[in-house]
């Protein structure tokens, strides 16, 4: 079946640091891949996507780029704040199927 | 553009207790998805409705899990009786078309004693 891993977390950086988040999928299709973010005490906000192989989803200085050879899609950020820190998600669906299926996530905390 | 309503925020219940979930899409989404969260876990779709019919339930506990989306608007998820292990956050999510418009509502925090 389909499933999506994730860097294992919690991940906590100093500001201005350099952030990647791995992930990782298995697909029985052509999946299109997205990154979620979570912010304290609110709902998932998809934050970037990318729909076939060697796109670049980018928003709010976050990019990932859909590796199909690896089958990978990390986050990076080349600058991170105080604001970035949430729980973000690595999602995946398979064309023909709306159905999202997640990654466990991973907590990242910035500290001044 | 209001977003999308969840309610109760936070529910306590005692084990093999009753308890009922509603969410409000936002206006003119035809799809309306549940999606259960434990801690530590990624969320996990439960079901999908278009419209009023139902598209997907393959991973509904139907022993115990009931959901419907009368007149194809707000729904309900239900579970009846409550086990430890369905302690988790539960997220609705609407879609005017495809998986990249989902919007997420806030979520309901339920915990089973």
């Amino acid at each position: 079946g389909d499933s999506v891993t994730q860097m294992e977390g919690p991940v906590t950086l100093s500001e201005e640091a350099f952030l990647t988040i791995n992930c990782t999928y298995t697909a029985t299709g052509y999946p299109s891949l997205f990154w979620y973010v979570q912010y304290p005490g609110e709902g998932l906000q998809l934050l970037l996507k990318a729909t076939k192989a060697d796109d670049k989803g980018s928003n709010k200085g976050f990019e990932a780029t859909y590796r199909k050879e690896t089958t990978s899609f990390h986050l990076e950020k080349g600058s991170v704040q105080v604001s970035d820190s949430a729980v973000y998600f690595c999602a995946l669906t398979v064309f023909g199927n709306e159905k999202l299926t997640f990654g466990t996530g991973t907590r990242l905390t910035i500290i001044p | 553009e209001a977003g999308v309503a969840q309610s109760p925020r936070y529910k306590i219940i005692e084990k093999r207790q009753s308890v009922a979930f509603w969410c409000n899409p936002i206006s003119g989404h035809a799809t309306l998805y549940w999606y259960q969260q434990i801690l530590g876990q990624g969320p996990k779709l439960l079901i999908q409705f278009q419209n009023n019919g139902v598209v997907d339930d393959s991973q509904l506990p139907k022993d115990r899990f009931s959901a419907e989306r009368l007149k194809g608007v707000d729904s309900t998820l239900k579970i009846q009786p409550a086990k430890l292990e369905d302690s988790a956050v539960y997220l609705c999510a609407s879609s005017s078309g495809g998986p990249s418009r989902q919007f997420f509502g806030p979520g309901t925090r339920l915990t089973v004693l």
